[in-house]
């Protein structure tokens, strides 16, 4: 069965240091998510990804986030200059269609931020 | 007020029980709605989709009352490989998925 695969599965950096996380989607998905799970809180939408261009983005996806598609799998999530509070466990999903049908998650990066 | 609310448990029940969740939803434009299961440190695993009539997989019941924004999740016999966080979920206009906080079941021996 198709899966999501996200690398590195863990990363510490130092606080304003940059980060850059990475997902595979499934291969004939087309929507990309990320999402982030602070420890013992729940899981936050951060942005949505559709034909090369951002969907939707909540607040939380501040001018510190971006997010790029650079070649025909992966997906990435940059975060410029780490603070504190962006560790975190970070999800990236896909979808084929966005519309309301299931989102199939990976396994998730944990960001520790020093 | 919360977008989606669940109580955070944890419901501690031996074998065999059946369980109740509940869920209630903030936004009556949400348009799906969703239970997921989420292990210790991984990520969330969809268990169903959930239909205002109602859906059975198995040993999992799950309702919507679109009328009083309330999703449930019935869970009969249950197994200690159920001992999970269970994330009710909905979605809006963007579909975007919007979580609970999570329902923590312990099913015991």
């Amino acid at each position: 069965e198709p899966e999501v695969t996200q690398t590195p599965s863990h990363q510490v950096t130092q606080m304003g240091q940059e980060v850059i996380l990475r997902c595979v989607p499934i291969s004939n998905h087309l929507y990309f998510y990320w999402y982030r799970q602070i420890l013992g809180q729940k899981v936050e939408f951060l942005v949505s990804f559709y034909n090369n261009e951002i969907s939707e983005k909540s607040e939380i996806f501040d001018d510190q986030f971006s997010v790029e598609r650079p070649d025909g799998s992966n997906f990435t999530l940059k975060i410029r200059s780490t603070k504190l509070e962006d560790s975190a466990m970070y999800f990236c999903a896909s979808n084929r269609g966005g519309a309301p049908e299931t989102q199939y998650f990976g396994p998730g990066t944990r960001l520790l931020v020093l | 007020r919360k977008e989606v609310e669940q109580d955070p448990g944890p419901f501690n029940v031996p074998e065999g029980a059946t369980v109740a969740f509940n869920c209630t939803y903030s936004n009556s434009a949400s348009q799906s709605f969703f239970w997921y299961r989420q292990d210790c440190r991984k990520e969330p695993k969809l268990l169903m989709s959930v239909y205002s009539s109602g859906n059975e997989d198995g040993r999992f019941t799950a309702q919507l009352n679109r009328a009083s924004q309330y999703i449930s999740l019935l869970i009969r016999d249950s197994k200690l490989s159920d001992s999970a966080t269970y994330l009710c979920v909905v979605t809006d206009s963007s579909y975007k998925l919007i979580f609970g906080s999570g329902t923590r079941l312990l099913v015991r021996p």
